[in-house]
């Protein structure tokens, strides 16, 4: 079952900020939002996690609703290398919890 | 650069055989875990091994094993090969025991099963 849901793709362009949104509207008092990206083929990469409060930190900003329902990454400046696949994921620390990857978003940068 | 690195990078093979991946995690990290990356199956957990041990079994298929060695690398087993095998393979690593959310992958080693 998918905890998480998010649009397909998105389009965004270079310079601007570029805001991924994220449903987890079933997710539990303890469960954490992390964000992956995978570039082209490239192993995935850990973007940001939080739990309740925003976080940011080199890469991007984490928005979290107070409700805890739905989730943003923002990236501030997008770039052209910033054209990935991004993933949002709900993810429980607990023996036996493994990070589980949907299908995340396919975030074009352009010109 | 993630730390992790992952032989072969890519790797071409037939039916009915046999292959290994090997992965050296970043130094320091003691589990390593496998991902499997499928065009209609998007990133499926496979296995984990904490320190030699394994931690963790997910849609790991029968044909498929793995170990990790006292270096703490890490070796995913491929044996009667099928086309639905093809994919690519990523290793990640992280440093500590429990689940932790965040890991360091690979580049990946992609199979092609012809």
């Amino acid at each position: 079952d998918a905890k998480t849901t998010q649009p397909p793709s998105m389009d965004c362009a270079e310079g601007r900020a570029a805001n991924l949104p994220c449903n987890h509207s079933t997710i539990s008092g303890n469960e954490y939002v992390y964000w992956y990206r995978q570039i082209h083929s490239q192993g995935p990469q850990y973007i940001i996690h939080g739990l309740k409060n925003n976080e940011t930190n080199e890469m991007a900003s984490l928005i979290i609703t107070e409700d805890r329902k739905s989730s943003t990454l923002i990236l501030p400046h997008a770039t052209l290398r910033d054209t990935a696949v991004y993933y949002c994921i709900v993810f429980l620390f607990g023996a036996g919890n493994m990070l589980t990857f949907g299908g995340g978003t396919r975030l074009m940068v352009k010109p | 650069d993630s730390g992790v690195t992952q032989t072969p990078k890519h790797l071409i093979t037939a039916t009915g055989q046999r292959v290994t991946l090997r992965c050296s995690p970043r130094s320091g990290d003691l589990s390593v875990y496998w991902y499997q990356q499928s065009l209609d199956q998007g990133l499926q957990f496979l296995i984990q091994y904490y320190n030699g041990e394994e931690r963790a079994k997910g849609n790991i298929l029968e044909r498929f094993s793995a170990q990790q060695f006292p270096d703490l690398h890490s070796e995913l087993n491929l044996s009667s090969l099928e086309l639905g095998d093809s994919a690519l393979y990523f290793c990640a690593s992280s440093v500590r025991v429990g689940n932790t959310g965040e890991l360091f992958f690979g580049e990946g080693s992609r199979l092609t099963v012809l």
